[in-house]
């Protein structure tokens, strides 16, 4: 089956402690991309990748890092976690000129206290 | 001003009504023009896309966009309550970027 997983699903955790939510696709996409989503303000991209080896910057990147060393991959690293960062996460993968069909994986909901 | 702006309801209606749901834009260069369904705890699925003006129909959906008045449209017809979402739409004119709207819930109720 055709599909964008991420891990965990949910996560609890403390302000500064490090943490990588992980985004696999089974696809063969060449586009991944990373968004968060909060009331009143919609799905806002965090990092895009059009490649391996080939990320940047969304519209809301700070205090996030990605990495793409895989086609399949794309984890979401928040290196010093702060409250401000409590939201839904989204990774989603297309294929390069079809952007306009993003698959999502089902999302992790973070809280940091 | 957000590029994309999109009421966010939330809409209740009565199983069987049309249902309009609406955004604007404010980017002229946005050529791809979406809506995507996002059911209760899951992630957002791809609805229709339109490219350019005009309208689209699949089902008891319709999809149309006006860019003289930058205004996107989703009509759906004889709603059920499985129609109940929240629905968001989207533009692209860039390589792979979309910015969508804040989203708006609806519940279609038996």
């Amino acid at each position: 089956e055709a599909q964008v997983t991420q891990n965990p699903r949910y996560l609890i955790t403390v302000t500064g402690k490090k943490l990588t939510v992980t985004c696999s696709q089974n696809m063969n996409h060449e586009y991944m991309s990373w968004y968060r989503q909060d009331p009143g303000l919609g799905l806002r991209q965090i990092y895009y990748s059009m490649n391996v080896e080939v990320t940047d910057k969304g519209d809301v990147p700070e205090g996030y890092k990605v990495s793409r060393k895989e086609k399949r991959n794309f984890p979401l690293i928040l290196e010093s976690p702060s409250p401000n960062q409590t939201s839904l996460y989204f990774c989603a993968s297309s294929i390069p000129g079809q952007s306009y069909e993003q698959y999502f994986g089902p999302g992790t909901r973070l809280t940091v206290t | 001003q957000k590029e994309v702006e999109q009421d966010p309801g939330p809409l209740s209606v009565p199983e069987g009504a049309i249902v309009s749901l609406n955004c604007t834009y404010s980017n002229s260069a946005f050529q791809y023009f979406m809506w995507y369904r996002q059911y209760s705890r899951k992630g957002p699925e791809l609805l229709m896309y339109t490219y350019s003006s005009g309208n689209k129909e699949d089902g008891r959906f319709t999809a149309q966009v006006d860019k003289s008045s930058k205004y996107i449209s989703l009509f759906i017809r004889d709603s059920q309550p499985s129609d109940s979402a929240t629905y968001l739409c989207a533009s692209s004119g860039g390589y792979n970027k979309l910015i969508f709207g804040a989203g708006t819930r609806l519940a279609v109720h038996p």
